[in-house]
């Protein structure tokens, strides 16, 4: 059972584009939304993340929109650029009772190529 | 800056050898994590630890385990390698419990790309 859907599978925007990936996901106990970013022969890093009390969070040209009722949520690259391809990770936890997300549900990926 | 480092980049092994992959992050992080990525299939978390001597499954244990001795070392042991283990294995850590709402972040190593023939 997938729990965090993630789409497209394969992403090409060209230099000063939108880039959009989107995620779905059917636990509600989740709380907590990473996106992680990941260059070939590397290993991912986190990009940015929103908790559901808000419905959107902007990191530069980074900007992650989250919709509850609908149990999805975007990151949008805008101005793409060639060095932003690379495959993105999003993710969704469950706070514990410690207060820690500390395990995360990973989307497949996407591969995201901008072309110069 | 965090550190985790893994012990090889590339490993080929033979069928049935048991495989030690080693793992080490210099942040005094509670938790550590090992995970396996595969085209098309993403990351899936293989163990993880929240303590020293503490592990807990995963979504895809079988054919593993997992040794944590010291804080800053997680190993991932294949017992008897198989073909179908070939795959990228990715190391990461964190903090453990509530040091801010984004305190989370997991850290992750190089990867080790491991063959098994």
């Amino acid at each position: 059972q997938q729990q965090v859907k993630q789409s497209p599978q394969s992403l090409i925007v060209q230099k000063g584009g939108i880039s959009i990936i989107n995620c779905a996901y059917e636990n509600t106990a989740f709380d907590y939304f990473p996106w992680y970013q990941q260059f070939p022969g590397k290993g991912p890093a986190l990009l940015i993340a929103i908790r559901p009390d808000v419905s959107e969070k902007k990191e530069g040209r980074f900007t992650i929109s989250f919709n509850k009722s609908a149990k999805q949520f975007s990151l949008h690259i805008m101005d793409s650029q060639p060095g932003d391809s690379a495959t993105y990770f999003c993710a969704a936890s469950i706070r514990n009772s410690g207060g820690s997300n500390y395990k995360l549900t990973f989307g497949k990926g996407t591969l995201l190529t901008v072309n110069p | 800056d965090v550190k985790v480092t893994q012990s090889s980049r590339y490993l080929v092994k033979r069928t049935g050898e048991k495989v030690f992959l080693e793992c080490v992050q210099d942040m005094d992080h509670e938790n550590m994590f090992w995970y396996r990525q595969d085209p098309g299939l993403g990351l899936r978390l293989i163990y993880f630890s929240y303590d020293v001597k503490m592990k807990e499954k995963g979504d895809i244990p079988e054919g593993y385990s997992v040794s944590r001795e010291k804080k800053e070392r997680f190993s991932l042991i294949l017992e008897s390698a198989s073909t179908n283990q070939t795959s990228m294995y990715l190391c990461a850590s964190s903090f453990g419990s509530g040091r801010g709402p984004f305190s989370n972040e997991q850290f992750f190593g190089p990867g080790t790309r491991l063959t098994v023939l």
